[in-house]
């Protein structure tokens, strides 16, 4: 098993829709839960950052996690065109001291007009 | 001007040849990584360095060398190019206080022929 599941996608969405992505890990030292988002042709950039169970929001961007389903999510309401990329979740097993962040594949979400 | 630049943007190249790929920044970041970035396979980290004296070997370095020259510039090497190893090629940094939070460059796209 990986140590973090994301479905690839492709997902399609009209314009206004509510848009959940997802991710499922393994590893239970995980306490730091990130979403990049990468548009086409540019490097990842840090979306949202929760740390350990809840929920966060920003905007129209609403992050959760559920520690005891090993389960992170991220909703987004009223998408956009300007939505349009590839979301990748991360996560680490501590902050500051820990270097490594452990990707999902990325799912690619394309919002119609 | 952006805050992580890498040079080249694409490259194309021969098998066996010796290529370079440089990432520079003015973040000011002591910690600094090498991602490589394939469909299907998310974003692996190949090497990173918490300072100009402490490089560290991530999940698949092998056939990579890196060089971090000045807190600014970090460097990855191909000793020997084959062709698994085209791929999209991410430089990002992190402040110490802060490694999950990590600024990516715009990649190197590379092909070996």
């Amino acid at each position: 098993q990986k140590e973090v599941e994301q479905d690839p996608g492709p997902l399609s969405v009209p314009e206004g829709a509510i848009v959940s992505l997802n991710c499922t890990y393994s590893n239970s030292a995980f306490q730091y839960f990130m979403w990049y988002r990468q548009y086409s042709r540019k490097g990842p950039e840090l979306l949202m950052y929760t740390y350990s169970s809840g929920n966060k929001e920003d905007g129209r961007f609403t992050a959760q996690v559920d520690k005891s389903s090993k389960y992170i999510s991220l909703f987004i309401r009223d998408s956009q065109p300007s939505d349009s990329a590839t979301y990748l979740c991360a996560m680490s097993g501590s902050g500051g001291s820990n270097y490594k962040l452990t990707f999902g594949k990325g799912t690619l979400l394309t919002v119609n007009p | 001007d952006a805050d992580v630049t890498q040079t080249p943007r694409n490259r194309i190249t021969k098998t066996g040849k010796r290529i370079m790929l440089e990432c520079s920044q003015t973040k000011g970041h002591d910690r600094m990584y090498w991602y490589r970035q394939d469909p299907g396979l998310g974003l692996r980290l190949i090497y990173y360095s918490f300072d100009v004296k402490d490089i560290n070997k991530g999940e698949i370095s092998d056939g990579y060398s890196v060089s971090r020259q000045a807190q600014a510039k970090f460097s990855l090497s191909l000793e020997s190019a084959i062709p698994n190893q085209t791929a999209l090629y991410f430089c990002a940094t992190s402040d110490m206080g802060s490694t999950d939070t990590q600024y990516f460059g715009p990649g190197t796209r590379l092909t070996v022929l």
